[in-house]
């Protein structure tokens, strides 16, 4: 079956740049999108169809994609950005649903 | 403003079924998917199954295929999941989730709390 590849952990310091990467084999013909969760919380989707960044999603949150590599980026990362991150897409005939692994962001 | 509200959670022994639901407000519940999606303890988000605007398109992850059922009541703006044959690793939090599957790959825009389905002896 289908996988995305992320990273298990991210550390960054305040203010410094984070970046997340998801790679998978489909991803040069499927969007790509990410989530963020937090503790004891629902997911929130942060960026859609690769790039784009829903209403009232901080700036500082942009993606970009690459081959068969999706990157979520965090520019000047801060204390509340502390989260798992999630990046999700579909197989190659659209039909099923993948997750990546999670990726744990830890703001030092 | 969108919620989702999930119901039906709860312990159930290995084999046993359990049918969760949940409740849509704020939106137009007939125009879009709907998904389900779990996350066992500790563990990272697994899509369950989503189903389309009218229900006639449903699709289902192979882990719960021919187990789980999913349906849904727009008359009532309501989301089904029957589980039966439930085991150990179904344990999870279970999201209901507004899919954007009409217009768009699917993704999700919109989930509710969750609800928690425990299934042990």
């Amino acid at each position: 079956s289908y996988e995305l590849t992320q990273p298990p952990s991210v550390s960054v310091s305040p203010g410094q740049t984070a970046r997340i990467t998801c790679s998978g084999d489909a991803l040069p013909k499927q969007y790509a999108y990410w989530y963020q969760q937090k503790p004891g919380q629902a997911p929130v989707l942060v960026i859609y169809k690769d790039t784009e960044r829903p209403s009232g999603i901080p700036e500082r949150f942009s993606g970009s994609s690459s081959g068969t590599t999706v990157t979520l980026t965090i520019s000047g990362v801060q204390a509340e950005d502390e989260a798992d991150y999630y990046c999700q897409s579909a197989d190659s005939s659209s039909t099923y649903v993948v997750f990546g692994g999670g990726t744990k962001l830890t703001v030092l | 403003q969108v919620q989702l509200v999930e119901s039906g959670g709860g312990l159930v022994k290995p084999g046993g079924s359990l049918r969760l639901s949940c409740a849509a407000s704020g939106f137009t519940f007939s125009d879009y998917y709907m998904s389900w999606i779990r996350q066992a303890p500790g563990k990272g988000l697994e899509w369950v199954s989503y189903i389309s605007t009218s229900g006639t398109t449903i699709y289902s992850a192979d882990s719960v295929k021919g187990r789980f059922t999913i349906s849904r009541d727009n008359a009532k703006n309501s989301l089904y999941l029957q589980m039966n044959s439930l085991r150990a690793e179904d344990t999870a939090v279970y999201y209901c989730a507004r899919d954007k599957g009409v217009e768009a790959a699917h993704h999700f825009d919109y989930w509710g709390q969750g609800t928690l389905v425990t299934v042990s002896s």
